[in-house]
């Protein structure tokens, strides 16, 4: 069964300035998604960006990029010139690209976000 | 823009209750999932769904069912509401696959039992 880990429960940053969230993954597969999620407090869970595993440039948002490492299974999240507005959990997921396959997540990174 | 909508934000249901938390999308969307989140565990799937009337069980089942008689609504059954069941459940939809397999999610719905 696929997997996914977030070895960081939370983070902070001030503000203006960059961080970088951490995601591994344990897969068999070679076709699948990877994704990041955000879910501000007592509010919905929206998509931040997402990477397809055979596109072997990074994605990028914004001031939201990813880091994507296939063969070590590693997909990064980094957010530049951070705003207040960015504080919220953070989730990593993964999706094999077959039909009927559910999002797996990871426990989620709490980021702050100082002024 | 994509629409999933959960019928209730709140509920508060006693020890036993019989509990149905609706969910409905409106994009057409093949894919319905269930999923359960608490402080520390991250979104653990209940069950999903891939087409009318299919399901397939996910991490956590037990204690839980789940109906899809139409397309666009998916229903999470708590056959007798416990306390350790007190958690915020959101549902989510995607299309069934391609490209565009982001998963679009609801509001949440806070589920207390007492």
């Amino acid at each position: 069964a696929q997997t996914v880990t977030q070895s960081q429960p939370e983070m902070s940053v001030q503000e203006a300035e960059t961080v970088t969230l951490s995601c591994t993954y344990d897969t068999s597969e070679s076709d699948y998604y990877l994704f990041w999620y955000k879910q501000p407090p007592s509010r919905q869970m929206i998509l931040v960006i997402r990477q397809e595993a055979y596109k072997q440039q990074n994605a990028t948002e914004n001031r939201f990029s990813v880091n994507f490492q296939k063969a070590a299974k590693s997909f990064s999240l980094k957010i530049s010139d951070s705003q207040l507005g960015d504080a919220a959990m953070y989730f990593c997921a993964y999706r094999q690209n077959s039909g009927n396959t559910p999002l797996v997540f990871g426990k989620g990174t709490r980021l702050s976000v100082i002024a | 823009d994509v629409k999933v909508t959960q019928s209730s934000r709140y509920l508060v249901k006693r020890t036993g209750e019989k509990v149905f938390l609706e969910c409905v999308q409106d994009m057409d969307h093949e894919n319905m999932f269930w999923y359960r989140q608490d402080p520390g565990l991250g979104l653990r799937l209940i069950y999903f769904s891939y087409d009318v009337k299919m399901k397939e069980k996910g991490d956590i089942p037990e204690g839980y069912s789940v109906s899809r008689e139409k397309k666009e609504r998916f229903s999470l059954i708590l056959e007798s509401a416990s306390t350790n069941q007190t958690s915020m459940y959101l549902c989510a939809s995607s299309l069934w696959g391609g490209l565009n397999t982001e998963a679009f999610f609801g509001q949440g719905t806070r589920l207390t039992v007492v």
